[in-house]
């Protein structure tokens, strides 16, 4: 079965410093692995997905994400954080077989400070 | 192109009174999902179409549940009745593809569902 562990419910950066949040993942197959993003009353949006291709993924806006299989690891990055980043994020795992079916993590909330 | 439209955007109702969500996936789009998102938590899969067929409603609740899509296109979720644990959002999405582990899916603003 597939899961996936957000490290971090909070997250607080400065404006124009890094970006970090965490996301572990479990798969007995290699998974694809999606980052989401949720602004306030708007619907999710794909940020990059990795699908056993490169294991450095880059995305819109920025972001990018690097698949670490030894460390079961997908965690989401940025170099220099915007205040229209300020948004929830979501890691999310897909089964390899059957359905295909979307595993979401619980969520990051990330806050960007002036 | 125009994304995923869901109505209504808000919903209050008092318990135990019937409730009823309309989603338009994106033009083409053969696959169709419904999650429910509780607060603070991430969305969970309550059932997926593929055309007009469900072919996964193992996580919908089918006492109070139901789901339709006649005609392969627009869906309705409906619960009848509402209960106070059924405040949450509840999200549409669509892909192109039947399945495929690369596969995106598209989501709508969701529908805010208040049991009062």
């Amino acid at each position: 079965a597939q899961s996936v562990t957000q490290l971090d419910s909070h997250v607080s950066v400065s404006e124009g410093t890094p970006v970090l949040l965490r996301c572990n993942y479990s798969s007995s197959y290699s998974p694809s692995l999606f980052w989401y993003v949720q602004h306030p009353n708007k619907g999710l949006q794909l940020l990059l997905k990795y699908t056993s291709a490169a294991t450095l993924v880059k995305g819109i806006n920025g972001f990018e994400a690097e698949f670490k299989k030894s460390e079961t690891s997908f965690h989401l990055t940025k170099p220099s954080a915007h205040m229209s980043d300020a948004a929830e994020y979501f890691c999310v795992v897909s089964s390899t077989s059957g359905t295909y079916k979307y595993i979401f993590g619980t969520g990051t909330r990330l806050k960007v400070l002036a | 192109e125009a994304g995923v439209v869901q109505s209504p955007r808000y919903k209050i109702i008092e318990k135990k009174q019937p409730v009823a969500f309309w989603c338009n996936p994106i033009s083409g789009h053969n696959t169709l999902y419904w999650y429910l998102q509780n607060l603070g938590q991430g969305p969970e899969l309550l059932i997926r179409y593929e055309n007009e067929e469900a072919v996964d409603d193992s996580q919908l609740p089918k006492d109070r549940f139901s789901a339709e899509r006649l005609k392969g296109v627009d869906s309705t979720l409906k619960i009848q009745p509402a209960e106070l644990g059924d405040s949450a959002v509840y999200l549409c999405a669509s892909s192109s593809l039947a399945g495929g582990p690369g596969n995106e899916q598209f989501f709508g603003p969701g529908t805010r569902l208040t049991v009062l």
